[in-house]
């Protein structure tokens, strides 16, 4: 096992709802990346955090924030859920943003309908 | 074009058997890549880590080839638990991201 660990592992909701997911990171690790995988697909990278703030972004809509604490668990937000946010959430800590290896929680799977 | 492109598969090989997959990517400021396993509703889990040219682990070796951008994942003597989807990834540290393939289904038959 990793020693990450996300919760919950299965959500359901309902469109325009608001949800929030939790991460925490392997110990000592201070870096946390989220991550959308829609079935069939490879994960899709949708933010990190380094120490608290956020370090580097990919495609996807404000409506889709996210935190981390002084203890470097995080969280990560999604405002006025759409259909197409149904998706496995994954989280991956690191130690540093440069070439240490990710290594991943066991996810959140959210369906939205 | 995806940055990061994988034959989706599925192969189908024979227990025993050595199995090749590449992955191409297309941004030549990559300065690692990933080889990641998946198993079926779970998460991906690290396989390998490749930073030079290569890399080997028992029946695992990884290739790096910066100047056609693609990299390789050899498996020898396949086993039926090596069934599972294999994720190749490249890190940009310079966005702080790591952009992943859509995968390669394995499947291994007895």
């Amino acid at each position: 096992e990793t020693g990450v660990t996300q919760s919950p592992t299965h959500l359901i909701k309902t469109r325009g709802q608001q949800v929030t997911l939790r991460c925490s990171s392997q110990s000592g690790h201070n870096t946390v990346s989220w991550y959308q995988q829609a079935l069939g697909q490879g994960p899709q990278f949708i933010f990190q955090y380094y120490r608290e703030e956020e370090n580097g972004r990919g495609n996807f809509p404000p409506r889709f924030s996210g935190l981390q604490f002084p203890n470097y668990s995080s969280e990560l937000n999604v405002n006025a859920l759409e259909l197409d946010d149904s998706a496995l959430y994954l989280c991956a800590s690191s130690l540093g943003t440069g070439q240490e290896t990710q290594y991943f929680g066991p996810g959140t799977r959210l369906l939205v309908l | 074009r995806k940055e990061v492109e994988q034959d989706p598969g599925p192969f189908n090989v024979p227990e025993g058997a050595t199995v090749a997959f590449n992955c191409t990517y297309s941004n030549s400021a990559s300065q690692s890549f990933f080889w990641y396993r998946q198993d079926c509703r779970k998460e991906p889990k690290l396989l390998m880590s490749v930073y030079s040219s290569g890399n080997e682990d028992g029946r695992f070796t990884a290739q790096l080839n910066r100047a056609s951008q693609y990299i390789s994942l050899l498996i020898r003597d396949s086993k039926l638990s090596d069934s599972a989807t294999y994720l190749c990834a490249a890190l940009y540290s310079s966005a702080s991201k790591i952009i992943f393939g859509s995968g390669t289904r394995l499947s291994i038959r007895p």
